[in-house]
């Protein structure tokens, strides 16, 4: 069963432009985390946000819990072509297993 | 240089063949787990392992089986009884925190002829 959902799913933008994706997901969590995969390659964890937190920064990425609405998003700023690369949202679940559950992703292209 | 590694990259199979895809780390990482990922789709969990010798079920485990008799190897065999197997197989491996991120191995692609 997969517990996040990104939104849009495919979102086309110019470099230099912001970049924002939202996930929600279903049941009370641990924590979220935001992966991005390169085509045909492995995914790469970006930033991991807790439940008590509501906001956390790294570099170029923020990211926001809404744990009231069940809902995340990843904001990327000042995008490069080097973006380009799909993005999923994952979350543990409180009391299930130390299983990471994973959104369909959303397929971000930044034109050059 | 540490890190987890997959192999082959592409993998052909005929109809029938079990095949075995291979998953090292040498992260020290307790935990390792298998996903399939179809296109255009999200990550399904086909098993895990928490600890050498034991392992769970995830999501659509059936077709497959694994082993976990070293710390730094979890293989995953498809066999010939998982009727649709072409797909991107990734394997994953983290530390036993929960709020430890999962570092990615660089995936195989099985495509059954």
């Amino acid at each position: 069963s997969q517990q996040g959902e990104e939104d849009p799913q495919a979102l086309s933008i110019q470099e230099g432009e912001n970049a924002t994706m939202n996930c929600s997901y279903k049941t009370s969590i641990n924590n979220l985390q935001w992966y991005r995969q390169n085509s045909g390659r492995g995914l790469v964890h970006l930033i991991l946000i807790r439940s008590n937190e509501r906001e956390k920064h790294s570099g170029r990425l923020r990211v926001t819990l809404d744990t009231s609405k069940k809902s995340s998003s990843l904001l990327i700023t000042a995008s490069r072509a080097a973006d380009t690369a799909s993005y999923f949202c994952a979350s543990i679940t409180q009391g299930g297993s130390e299983k990471l559950v994973f959104g369909k992703g959303m397929k971000l292209t930044v034109n050059p | 240089d540490g890190g987890i590694t997959q192999s082959p990259k592409y993998l052909f199979r005929k109809e029938g063949q079990n095949v075995t895809l291979s998953c090292e780390q040498n992260l020290n990482h307790d935990a390792m787990y298998w996903y399939r990922q179809d296109p255009g789709q999200g990550l399904r969990l086909i098993y895990y392992s928490q600890i050498v010798n034991d392992f769970q079920k995830g999501d659509i485990a059936e077709g497959y089986s694994v082993s976990r008799e070293k710390k730094e190897s979890f293989p995953l065999t498809v066999t010939s009884a998982q009727k649709n197997p072409t797909a991107f197989y990734l394997c994953a491996s983290r530390r036993r925190s929960s709020t430890d991120t999962q570092y990615f191995g660089p995936g195989t692609r099985l495509t059954v002829l």
